[in-house]
């Protein structure tokens, strides 16, 4: 089964500075994956997605951005960080068996806190 | 508004069922429902899915309304570990659209 590794778990970062979150995953290869962000209290929203290597699809307009750089790796940066990037981020990885159906599986996620 | 619609939070006794709501009087005929659980500071974890049928599988089964307007999550046998946020999504194309939740609580 796929197990998905997110580091680091948690983060405080200035406004500003630089980020890079990273995502690895196992047990699956071609994965479809994706980049959600959850701010306190609230619902998922999907900030990336990507079908392969080098594609992936942006479905929030903002100053972060994503890479695949390999089948099993994803990662979100930011250039620099502003007060509202703060939120717990969270990676997953589809096994879709079919269109709509099939489960995601998250891993267990970065918490940053911009100061 | 192609979210779903769930009520903030729920109380049910432990070792009761539990019914949890979901409206999603604008899904298409092609988008799954999904439910998802979340634990604090843990990701998500998959509980069930269904397209027309009703649904049942070791977690917990889903209840899917006729006109597929709405649906229900029922979990047989409430126990403490139940306790977390339970999400109702449409899944459409691909796209898992997520609304706030539910928040189960679980009373000894």
């Amino acid at each position: 089964s796929q197990t998905i590794h997110q580091w680091p778990a948690t983060l405080v970062q200035p406004v500003g500075s630089p980020l890079s979150l990273e995502c690895t995953v196992e047990g699956t290869s071609n994965p479809n994956l994706y980049w959600y962000r959850q701010a306190a209290g609230r619902g998922l929203q999907l900030l990336f997605y990507s079908v392969g290597i080098g594609q992936i699809s942006s479905e929030v307009p903002q100053n972060l951005s994503a890479s695949r750089p390999q089948d099993r790796q994803f990662i979100l940066s930011s250039k620099k960080l502003l007060l509202s990037d703060s939120g717990f981020y969270l990676c997953a990885c589809a096994l879709w068996t079919g269109v709509g159906t099939g489960e995601l599986f998250f891993g267990e996620g970065s918490r940053l806190t911009v100061l | 508004d192609a979210k779903t619609t769930q009520p903030n939070s729920m109380e049910s006794n432990e070792e009761e069922p539990v019914h949890l709501p979901c409206n999603h009087s604008t899904i298409s005929g092609t988008d799954y429902i999904h439910w998802y659980r979340q634990l604090p500071s843990q990701g998500p974890e998959y509980v069930i899915h269904g397209l027309t049928s009703n649904v049942n599988n070791r977690m917990a089964s889903l209840a899917i309304a006729e006109d597929r307007k709405s649906s229900t999550l029922i979990l047989h046998r409430a126990t403490l570990r139940d306790a977390a946020v339970y999400y109702c999504i449409r899944n459409s194309n691909y796209q898992l659209i997520w609304g706030a939740g539910t928040k189960l609580i679980i009373k000894p």
